[in-house]
């Protein structure tokens, strides 16, 4: 099942503006971490954010983290034509086995107009 | 450096066949997980091992089975396939931890006929 959804699930923005998407999760989490998917092919992951930190950047990349509201955002800042793809939000929690695998949201599928 | 490499691309099998795919990590990765992606959603987590067990187990039936090996590879078995077996398979290598981020490949895409 899903861990969460991801908001808005569909975003269009003219190149070099911002971008900003949203992800809400369930359960109590280790870290949350948030990857890019071009044409349904393999995932690139793009910035991780521990559950005890409260923003992290990567470049142009701004992710925050609320676990009293659990959820997150993150923010493309200046986007060109090759930001467009499918962002998803995913959480990894611990269970008596160690660290979990990746649980995912829905995804926001992000076009860049040029 | 070689990122997660999958095998094969695509496949196309008969409802109630069995089917087998591979996956190597990266180099250095030890943990190795599988995910199924049905059209326009996220990934599913199937399973994850590492030191050649299965270590957490996502909500899917007993017909999907896994393994790893020594050289940290691994397959993922699927039996008894359904028409909705089809989807695009993701394996993922991270190393253990819990604080690293996954290399994914780039998928097998089965369709079951």
């Amino acid at each position: 099942s899903q861990q969460g959804e991801e908001d808005p699930q569909a975003l269009s923005i003219q190149e070099g503006e911002n971008a900003t998407m949203n992800c809400s999760y369930k359960t109590s989490i280790n870290n949350l971490q948030w990857y890019r998917q071009n044409s349904g092919r393999g995932l690139v992951h793009l910035i991780l954010i521990r559950s005890n930190e409260r923003e992290k950047h990567s470049g142009r990349l701004r992710v925050t983290l609320d676990t009293s509201k659990k959820s997150s955002s993150l923010l493309i800042t200046a986007s060109r034509a090759a930001d467009t793809a499918s962002y998803f939000c995913a959480t990894r929690g611990y269970s008596g086995g160690g660290a979990d695998g990746l649980t995912f949201g829905k995804g926001t599928h992000l076009i860049i107009q040029p | 450096d070689a990122g997660v490499t999958q095998s094969p691309t695509h496949l196309i099998k008969t409802r109630g066949q069995q089917v087998t795919l591979r996956c190597s990590p990266k180099s250095g990765h030890d943990t190795v997980s599988w995910y199924q992606q049905a059209l326009g959603q996220g990934p599913q987590f199937i399973f994850q091992y590492y030191e050649e067990e299965e270590r957490q187990r996502g909500n899917f039936p007993d017909r999907f089975s896994g393994h790893q090996f020594p050289n940290y590879s691994s397959e993922l078995n699927v039996n008894a396939l359904l028409l909705g077996d089809s989807a695009l398979y993701l394996c993922a290598s991270t190393r253990r931890g819990g604080y690293y981020g996954y290399t994914f490949g780039s998928g097998t895409r089965l369709t079951v006929v």
